[in-house]
């Protein structure tokens, strides 16, 4: 199975902050992968796939890039509903397997 | 608008069953593919089955393979996950999850979740 690992586990900062969390798969993926956001108490939600593609509606600050072992997801402008937990997503084969997530949280 | 409502969660066993089901409306159900994804108390997310539009192609993650069997009634637009010999680390919150339209792998549409939990 193909393992995806997240960095950092958790990140602090601040609202207008640019951030960016690093995802890296156990062996190359292509560009195979997806990143989601989860709010307490609720579902995920589909940010990008394919490594760079925006979701529809999902606001522009957020973007991914990378290929093959090593992804970034970055947001530009840190927003205050930005504060959740983010995690990649690989689906390269069976099984699809995800990051152990990063909490984003105030600083 | 898509709307996913997993229903049939609760309280069983350990070696127990239950049957999760998930209406789905806003969208031709037949046309996509759809899995199961499931998330332990305070834990990450676990990608558990998937089957494809016409159920011909079903994936099971090893931690289920055997005792869990995913399936789906397109005329009713209804997607089941069967749990077999539930143990206690089956324990999370099951979402029911839309793939992207045939883009195998892209989760693109989730439900609210449904809790699960396996204790004597």
């Amino acid at each position: 199975d193909i393992q995806m690992t997240q960095s950092p586990s958790t990140l602090s900062a601040s609202v207008g902050d640019r951030v960016t969390i690093t995802c890296r798969a156990s062996q190359s993926i292509s560009v195979w992968l997806a990143w989601y956001q989860q709010k307490p108490g609720k579902a995920p939600k589909l940010l990008i796939y394919k490594a760079s593609s925006l979701e529809t509606g999902v606001p522009s600050r957020f973007s991914g890039g990378g290929s093959g072992t090593e992804f970034t997801l970055t947001i530009s402008s840190l927003q205050p509903d930005d504060f959740a937990t983010y995690y990649c997503q690989h689906y390269n084969s069976y099984p699809w397997t995800f990051g152990q997530g990063t909490k984003v949280e105030i600083k | 608008e898509v709307r996913l409502a997993e229903s049939g969660g609760g309280l069983v066993q350990p070696g127990g069953s239950l049957r999760l089901s998930c209406a789905a409306s806003g969208f031709t159900f037949s046309s996509f593919a759809m899995n199961w994804v499931r998330q332990a108390p305070g834990k990450g997310l676990e990608w558990v089955a998937d089957i494809s539009g016409s159920s011909g192609s079903i994936y099971y993650a090893d931690s289920v393979k055997g005792r869990f069997t995913i399936s789906r009634d397109n005329s009713k637009n209804t997607l089941y996950l069967q749990m077999d010999s539930l143990r206690a680390e089956d324990t999370a919150i099951y979402y029911c999850v839309r793939e992207q339209w045939r883009v195998s792998g892209v989760l693109d549409s989730w439900g609210q979740g449904t809790l699960v939990t396996v204790s004597s």
